[in-house]
C-alpha cells in the first residue's frame, strides 16, 4: 500500500534534548511538508522541501532543522532551541506541480 | 497573502440533519481550495478540492461544497449527518503556480448527537 508513515506515533523530550521525528513516502512524490499543530491554531508549516538536498523554511522553523537526502524521506530534529515543542507534528507530500498535499497520521510530542 | 476564516469553531448537529461548515477566504489571485478531515490523533484526510471548472465539488463520504468568487466562500455540506461524521473539519487555501504553500483555517469541531 502506497501512503506516508511517521515513526514514532508519541515521543518524550527531556530538557536539552534534540529528538529526530522520521518520514517516509512510498508515494514517490517529489514535494514533503511538515507541519506544527496546537490545539484551536491549525497548521502552521514548518520546513519544506520540493527535491532532494534542497529544502525551504516555513512560517515557524526556528528550533527545527530538516534533511532531504533521499527522496522518500525527511526527517525532522526538534532541538533544544525550541522552548515550547510540546504539538502534534505532521508530514505531507506532493506530486511536483500538484496542490493537493496527503498527511502522514502524525507524531506527538510530550516534554518530560 | 491568502487567508482562510472559518465561521464557527464548534458546529453541534443531531445525527439526520443538515451540515453546513462555513468558510471564507481571501486571496488576490484565482484560489485552489480545500477540505481536510481530522479524527482525533489521526493525519489529515482530503474530503474534496477546487481547482478550477465546475464550482459544485463533490468529495468522499457524501460531502460536497461550492465555490462562490463572489462571496469568496467555500462552504462544506452534507445533507444528512452521520455518528462517523464527528470530527474536525479545515479549510484549505493556496494560489496557482509554482507556490506550494497551504494556508490552513482554524478548523471546525463537528459533533453530531444522537
Amino acid at each position: 500500500d502506497g501512503g506516508i508513515t511517521q515513526s514514532p506515533k508519541y515521543l518524550f523530550r527531556k530538557e536539552g534534548q534534540n529528538v529526530t521525528l522520521s518520514c517516509e513516502q512510498n508515494l514517490n512524490h517529489d514535494a514533503m511538508y511538515w507541519y506544527r499543530q496546537d490545539p484551536g491554531q491549525g497548521l502552521r508549516l514548518i520546513y519544506y522541501s520540493q527535491i532532494v538536498n534542497d529544502f525551504q523554511k516555513g512560517d515557524i522553523a526556528e528550533g527545527y532543522s530538516v534533511s532531504r537526502e533521499k527522496k522518500e524521506s525527511f526527517p525532522l530534529t526538534v532541538t533544544s532551541a525550541q522552548k515550547n515543542p510540546t504539538a502534534f507534528y505532521l508530514c505531507a507530500s506532493s506530486m511536483e506541480g500538484l496542490k493537493t498535499q496527503y498527511f502522514g497520521p502524525g507524531t506527538r510530542l510530550l516534554v518530560l | 497573502a491568502q487567508s482562510v476564516t472559518q465561521l464557527g469553531s464548534h458546529v453541534s448537529v443531531s445525527e439526520g440533519a443538515l451540515v453546513l461548515l462555513r468558510c471564507n477566504y481571501s486571496s488576490s489571485v484565482p484560489p485552489y481550495l480545500f477540505w481536510y478531515v481530522q479524527y482525533p490523533n489521526q493525519g489529515l484526510q482530503l474530503l474534496l478540492k477546487y481547482t478550477t471548472g465546475a464550482t459544485l465539488v463533490k468529495g468522499i463520504n457524501g460531502f460536497e461544497a461550492e465555490f462562490k468568487k463572489s462571496e469568496t466562500s467555500f462552504h462544506l455540506t452534507k445533507p444528512s449527518a452521520h455518528m462517523s461524521d464527528a470530527a474536525e473539519y479545515f479549510c484549505v487555501v493556496t494560489r496557482g503556480g509554482s507556490n506550494y504553500k497551504l494556508t490552513f483555517g482554524k478548523g471546525t469541531l463537528l459533533t453530531v448527537n444522537p
